[in-house]
């Protein structure tokens, strides 16, 4: 079946843009997770839902991030006023129930000059 | 302060023989482990996953073990093969938390 997946795939914006990241879950996985991955790093937690709500957005580094799960399904995560900081690769994850193996996607490399 | 560390950053084993990879954690909370395989430009791959009340488990040429009083956690591949070269990552979880990683360990298979 279809796997994790993360639209764009790359992601080259202006400091001080808005970006929107998407990521669409293995078909019928309850738990969706934000992860981002800095060069040499493992990938940080951001966030996590479970069904439309964020059950654990202790991750997120500051208020210029949110993300938002509206129908249960595919998730968006925005970045508000982007800081050169900011560029990394952002990981989606999904798992069947929270409790899990969480399964990838390839992620998005997001780029702030 | 990291929780969850692997102190090898690249390890280099022959074909055939036995890849032992290491990771060691803090958080004596964390209940559930996990060992992903990354390529690059690619997320990660789940490979094998352990709960805390179990300190073996076993699935084909993998094999993760957990020692709980030591806080530490190896993963053997035997027998290495060449499609193994990739980085590692040792993963850690409380409840129904995200995961907490390591940095990572990349392995080369030697022909």
């Amino acid at each position: 079946g279809a796997g994790v997946s993360q639209t764009p795939s790359n992601k080259v914006t202006e400091k001080g843009k808005y970006v929107e990241l998407r990521c669409d879950p293995i078909s019928g996985h309850t738990a969706l997770y934000w992860y981002r991955q800095s060069l040499g790093q493992g990938p940080e937690f951001l966030i996590y839902f479970q069904g439309t709500g964020a059950a654990d957005d202790s991750g997120l580094p500051n208020d210029r991030f949110f993300a938002v799960r509206p129908e249960g399904s595919v998730s968006t995560l925005k970045i508000q006023r982007t800081e050169r900081g900011d560029s990394a690769v952002y990981l989606c994850a999904s798992s069947p129930m929270t409790g899990r193996e969480q399964y990838f996607g390839p992620g998005t490399r997001l780029t702030v000059t | 302060d990291q929780q969850v560390k692997q102190n090898s950053p690249s390890l280099s084993v022959q074909e055939g023989r036995i890849s032992i990879l290491n990771c060691d954690y803090t958080n004596s909370m964390f209940d559930y482990f996990l060992w992903y395989k990354k390529y690059p430009a690619e997320g990660p791959t789940f490979l094998i996953s352990i709960s805390s009340i179990k300190d073996k488990n076993e699935d084909g040429r993998f094999t993760v073990f957990l020692n709980k009083s030591a806080k530490h956690l190896s993963l053997h591949i035997v027998p290495s093969q060449p499609g193994d070269s990739a980085v590692y990552f040792c993963a850690a979880r409380r409840g129904a938390d995200g995961l907490t990683f390591g940095k990572g360990t990349h392995l080369i298979i030697q022909p």
